[in-house]
């Protein structure tokens, strides 16, 4: 079946520290993938997607996020992390474009320490 | 201003009553979705329109019902018949040309 899993529940790390979120799905051909992010009490809000071409892409807020096919894997990151940036991430990914629905992973909870 | 609007932001209804939330997009664009989320659990798709008057059960449609007589509007209506409505439900719609899904405010339902 396919599938979308973001290992981390909870991570955090320390203002300024770099951050790297994990994304994994199971799929045979490249679906589109995406990052959205949520304020506690909001919508999600659109980070990055990847649809094909280059595999390393570049979001709002300065995260930056990588297509791996050969590990199945769609990671963010961003390389010096602020207060601001605490909230819930979601991956996503469209499997079949004709259906027109995503499937979402559980979430990856970021707390960020002073 | 415009997008995609979602009201009441906060809702609070009696086991037993139906509740309706409401959903409306000024885009342009078909394709609409209902999502629940609770905590730990992610999104979890109820019901989707891909056009207007036609829509699709998502993978937990049980207790709940919509309508697509318009583009604009795709309201959801919570029945009694859901057994444990108290969430957070977000309501999106997809760009067609991306694919890409862009979501509203969300509405917290609380059962008292």
């Amino acid at each position: 079946a396919q599938s979308v899993t973001q290992p981390d529940i909870h991570i955090t790390v320390s203002e300024g520290a770099s951050l790297e979120l994990r994304c994994n799905y199971s799929y045979g051909a490249t679906p589109y993938l995406f990052w959205y992010v949520q304020s506690p009490g909001q919508g999600l809000q659109l980070l990055l997607k990847y649809f094909s071409g280059d595999t390393l892409v570049q979001g709002i807020k300065g995260f930056e996020a990588e297509f791996k096919r050969s590990q199945s894997s769609f990671n963010l990151r961003k390389p010096s992390v602020h207060w601001s940036d605490a909230a819930e991430y979601f991956c996503a990914v469209v499997f079949n474009t004709n259906a027109g629905k995503s499937t979402f992973g559980d979430g990856t909870t970021l707390t960020v320490k002073p | 201003d415009g997008g995609i609007t979602q009201s009441p932001k906060y809702l609070f209804r009696k086991e037993g009553q139906n509740v309706t939330l409401s959903c409306e997009q000024n885009l342009n664009h078909d394709a609409m979705y209902w999502y629940r989320q609770d905590p730990g659990q992610g999104l979890r798709l109820i019901y989707y329109s891909q056009i207007v008057n036609d829509f699709q059960k998502g993978d937990i449609a049980e207790g709940y019902s919509v309508s697509r007589e318009k583009k604009e509007s795709f309201p959801l209506t919570v029945t009694s018949a859901q057994k444990n409505p108290t969430a957070f439900y977000l309501c999106a719609l997809r760009d067609a040309d991306t694919d890409t899904q862009y979501f509203g405010p969300g509405t917290r339902l609380t059962v008292l």
